[in-house]
């Protein structure tokens, strides 16, 4: 299993900042992904990251708006750009199991713009 | 594309009893895995169980035990002998597994199950 941290965990911003959620684990992952989940909703993806390779967007979802850094196999952050409340979400940190494919998440980063 | 339908928005279970919560998807692949994880209120989302495609017998974690039928692609999750910590939202989930380096999971959009003292 994988134990993840995600700070912070939960910000209120003005409309029009930008907020960078980090993701930190305790072993090493290739893959790492990002969602997010607006109240009572299901998990939508984001972004998948991959160290030392570009992120890859989900339809609906744009790099100029959800920049993303994986600097490493341990790290990853996800910014929400020129953030409007709309943007209030739940941000969702995940990584694959190394083995039969489950995931797993982190506490999550509760995100309220106003 | 895949699909992940689950149709009961909310149900609830007395404590002790049994409860069966739905789940079809949609797919033309073969080899897959299907999960069901488990969100409580305020807290971290963690995996309840989990189905590979190829493997006829059905799964079983202690209370939890699934009902895969591959032919009508549907995926069913029991719950025995209910408890109130089983008070949260259950997600089905899909996967198809890819070489390459790149994943991408398919999620229902959750069923929230209410455990009645």
């Amino acid at each position: 299993s994988a134990v993840i941290s995600q700070k912070p965990s939960r910000d209120i911003c003005q409309r029009g900042t930008s907020l960078t959620i980090q993701c930190q684990v305790d072993s090493q992952v290739t893959m790492m992904f990002w969602y997010r989940q607006q109240p009572g909703q299901s998990l939508t993806l984001i972004a998948t990251a991959n160290q030392g390779s570009e992120a890859t967007y989900e339809s609906g979802f744009v790099i100029d708006k959800f920049p993303i850094s994986r600097p490493n196999l341990t790290f990853s952050t996800l910014t929400v750009s020129n953030m409007s409340p709309e943007d209030s979400s739940i941000y969702l940190c995940s990584v694959l199991g190394f083995t039969s494919y489950e995931q797993y998440f982190g506490p999550g980063t509760r995100l309220t713009v106003t | 594309a895949q699909t992940v339908t689950q149709s009961q928005p909310e149900m609830s279970v007395q404590e002790a009893e049994t409860v069966t919560l739905s789940c079809t998807y949609d797919t033309s692949e073969n080899n897959y895995y299907l999960f069901w994880y488990k969100q409580p209120p305020s807290r971290q989302m963690i995996l309840v169980i989990r189905q590979e495609a190829y493997k006829q017998q059905n799964a079983t974690e202690n209370r939890f035990s699934v009902n895969f039928q591959k032919a009508a692609k549907s995926f069913s999750l029991k719950i025995s002998d209910s408890q109130l910590g089983d008070t949260a939202m259950y997600f089905c989930a899909f996967m198809k597994p890819r070489s390459g380096g790149y994943q991408k999971v398919t999620f229902g959009i959750g069923t929230k199950l209410q455990v009645i003292p």
